[in-house]
């Protein structure tokens, strides 16, 4: 059974960084493409970034510069590094896959972790 | 990047209704849409892929049409479990984007 579950998520302040992971289980992080996709409190979907197998990575707009996203295939877990935050990335962050190869929607999705940033 | 807009953002409706909602992309993705469902508290769910593709264990209520530019997602008889917050999606390109949902509330 495929499993995501994140943690790093809780209360920073402006300017600050926090660091998520995602720890899987059911399938290999590096065998195919993960995303963190956040929600704003009572707010819609964004996607927020990505890394490939082959290890690209790709951000949103509104969080390059800001975020890495990383894996560490030896611990099967996705991470997201967020520096600089700001009170508009408060947010749940799921992190999500596929299950199918190729250009594909998000069939996993972890339960998410809450980001609070505020002073 | 690519911009899905829903319609409507809300609804009311009855257990038995027959409901569509619209998702539009703002330039042609082919098929590559998708919708999830999403009740409070909880992780979205994917309902539908390649536009029309029931995913396993969705129950067949649930269908979806469309390709290119403007897509559909019809529940064809309304179930007090279907009253959640449903998102269209294109995965077309790496920079993926939803609609701003549709919440389907009981009447």
């Amino acid at each position: 059974e495929v499993q995501l579950v994140e943690s790093g998520g809780g209360l920073v302040q402006p300017g600050g960084s926090l660091r998520l992971s995602c720890a899987a289980s059911g399938f290999t992080v590096s065998s195919n493409y993960m995303s963190w996709v956040r929600q704003a409190p009572g707010k819609g979907l964004e996607w927020v970034s990505v890394i490939y197998s082959g290890g690209s990575t790709y951000y949103a707009d509104s969080v390059k510069g800001r975020f890495t996203i990383s894996r560490d295939n030896s611990k099967n877990t996705l991470y997201l590094q967020m520096n600089s935050l700001r009170a508009e990335d408060t947010a749940v962050y799921y992190c999500a896959s596929p299950k199918r190869f190729g250009e594909s929607p998000f069939d996993y999705w972890g339960q998410g972790t809450l980001v609070t940033v505020s002073s | 990047a690519i911009r899905m807009t829903q319609s409507p953002s809300s609804l009311s409706a009855s257990t038995g209704d027959r409901v569509t909602i619209t998702c539009r992309a703002s330039q042609g993705i082919s098929s590559y849409l998708a919708w999830y469902q999403q009740k409070p508290g909880k992780a979205p769910k994917l309902l539908i892929y390649a536009a029309s593709t029931l995913q396993s264990g969705v129950p067949s209520r649930f269908s979806g049409s469309g390709s290119g530019t403007d897509f559909t997602l019809t529940i064809s008889c309304l179930q007090s479990e279907d009253f959640a917050t449903y998102y269209c999606q294109q995965y077309y390109s790496y920079s993926w984007t939803f609609g701003q949902g549709t919440k389907v509330e009981i009447k």
